[in-house]
């Protein structure tokens, strides 16, 4: 099983600043990769798949980017809207399985 | 546009098992898996398995297998999940998911609204 360990656990960014979120797998996941967020009460929303590629709606200040086991997720210019807590999630050989999450706060 | 709408919450006793369902509407059921995930309080995303609904086939997480159930009944574009043996480690909320798939490239998309199950004597 393929585990993927998300740094920081909280990140504190003030508004308007740019924020990067890390994600490494324990092993290669080639580009099978994808970002969620996901605020309190809610379903997590599907950001980033395939590694870099926007979902549907997402605003391009939402970048992903990596390969192999690093990935990045960069949100730049930080809207209040921005502030909860996003998970990586990779597929390999059939199996998925999801970082612990990194929260995003408000400095 | 795809929606899931999941079953309400459920109340269990340590031991029990639990059913939820996932009503699928708006895209071709049978074309896209439909997958688990789970999430305790307070805690991260768990995903648990997934079915094909096209045919059927499953694939659990290997933390569930031999506990979790998952089907699908075609007729209603439903996906069922029974989780058994329940312990109070399974309270959490439970989520089905669509995966999308384009051209080799995964997200799950959209979500259910969750359904609490709360596992206590």
């Amino acid at each position: 099983e393929v585990e993927m360990t998300q740094s920081p656990a909280t990140l504190s960014v003030s508004p308007g600043e740019r924020a990067t979120l890390s994600c490494r797998a324990s092993q290669s996941v080639s580009s099978d990769l994808a970002w969620y967020q996901q605020k309190p009460g809610q379903a997590p929303r599907l950001l980033i798949y395939g590694a870099s590629t926007r979902a549907t709606g997402i605003p391009d200040r939402f970048t992903g980017s990596g390969s192999g086991t690093d990935f990045t997720l960069t949100i730049s210019s930080l809207q209040s809207e921005d502030f909860a807590v996003y998970y990586c999630q990779q597929y390999n050989n059939g199996l998925y399985s999801f970082g612990q999450g990194t929260k995003l706060e408000i400095k | 546009q795809a929606r899931l709408v999941q079953s309400g919450a459920e109340l269990k006793k340590p031991g029990a098992s639990v059913t939820i369902s996932c009503k699928a509407s708006g895209y071709t059921f049978s074309s896209y898996y439909m997958h688990w995930v789970r999430q305790a309080p307070g805690q991260g995303l768990e995903w648990m398995g997934m079915i094909n609904p096209n045919g059927g086939s499953t694939n659990y997480a290997q933390k569930f297998q031999g506990r979790v159930t998952m089907t699908r009944d075609s007729p209603t574009s439903t996906v069922m999940m029974v989780l058994s043996s329940l312990t109070s480690a399974d309270t959490a909320v439970y989520y089905c998911t669509k995966e999308n798939n384009w051209k080799g490239r995964r997200g799950f998309d959209p979500w259910g609204q969750g359904t609490l199950v709360t596992v206590s004597s």
